[in-house]
């Protein structure tokens, strides 16, 4: 129940495609939702976050959409650059606490 | 990176011996984090502390202690390390808890155990 699966392990698209990463989660008792990015030799920024009370949040090139219902949420890269070749985590946290749960990361790949 | 330093950034250490981490912080944030990273596996919670002296486990802690005497300064030791323990370790801070709070992470330590 703590579990947070994260899909694709990887992902290569072409420079002005659209990226999506998806997360699954269980634990209905989180309300929290960041995505990080990682690039090599660094650790993890946060990218974007939303809270269940909402379906979709934009913030540039970069989109959360959220699931509710089947408990999932994703990521969407769109206008992919090579820049944005990194890897991504979704988390999943709780109100009221200061841990996170991490999906296993997808390492994405935007090709020139 | 948020004013977090850790140290050393690289070690290599034997079976058995006790390696220390530091996570040195310059923003005054009351919450300290160390995580590791493994492939397949993403980033796991090993210890955290809310305050000096207010230490908690994770979900990886078994062979992992911690310390933080000052608000700044957040110790990971190994008692004993061994070779499932190589890994890149990250600390991370946060102002306050709660969702909605951000966690800033510094560079990372990898750490090799032979």
């Amino acid at each position: 129940q703590q579990q947070v699966k994260q899909s694709p392990q990887s992902l290569i698209v072409q420079k002005g495609g659209i990226s999506i990463i998806n997360c699954a989660y269980e634990n209905t008792a989180f309300d929290y939702f960041p995505w990080y990015q990682q690039f090599p030799g660094k650790g993890p920024a946060l990218l974007i976050a939303i809270r269940p009370d909402v379906s979709e949040k934009k913030e540039g090139r970069f989109t959360i959409s959220f699931n509710k219902s089947a408990k999932q949420f994703s990521l969407h890269i769109m206008d992919s650059q090579p820049g944005d070749s990194a890897t991504y985590f979704c988390a999943a946290g709780y109100s009221g606490t200061y841990k996170y749960i991490f999906g296993t990361g997808t390492r994405l790949k935007v090709l020139a | 990176d948020a004013g977090i330093t850790q140290s050393p950034r690289h070690k290599v250490t034997e079976t058995g011996t006790p390696v220390t981490l530091r996570c040195h912080q310059t923003e005054n944030h009351r919450y300290m984090y160390w995580y590791r990273q493994d492939p397949g596996h993403g980033l796991r919670l090993i210890h955290y502390s809310y305050g000096v002296k207010d230490t908690d486990k994770g979900e990886v802690s078994d062979g992992y202690s911690v310390s933080r005497s000052k608000t700044e300064d957040f110790l990971l030791t190994l008692e004993s390390a061994t070779s499932s323990q190589t890994s890149v370790y990250f600390c991370a801070i946060s102002e306050s808890s709660g969702a909605n709070t951000e966690a800033f992470f510094g560079q990372g330590t990898r750490l090799t155990v032979v």
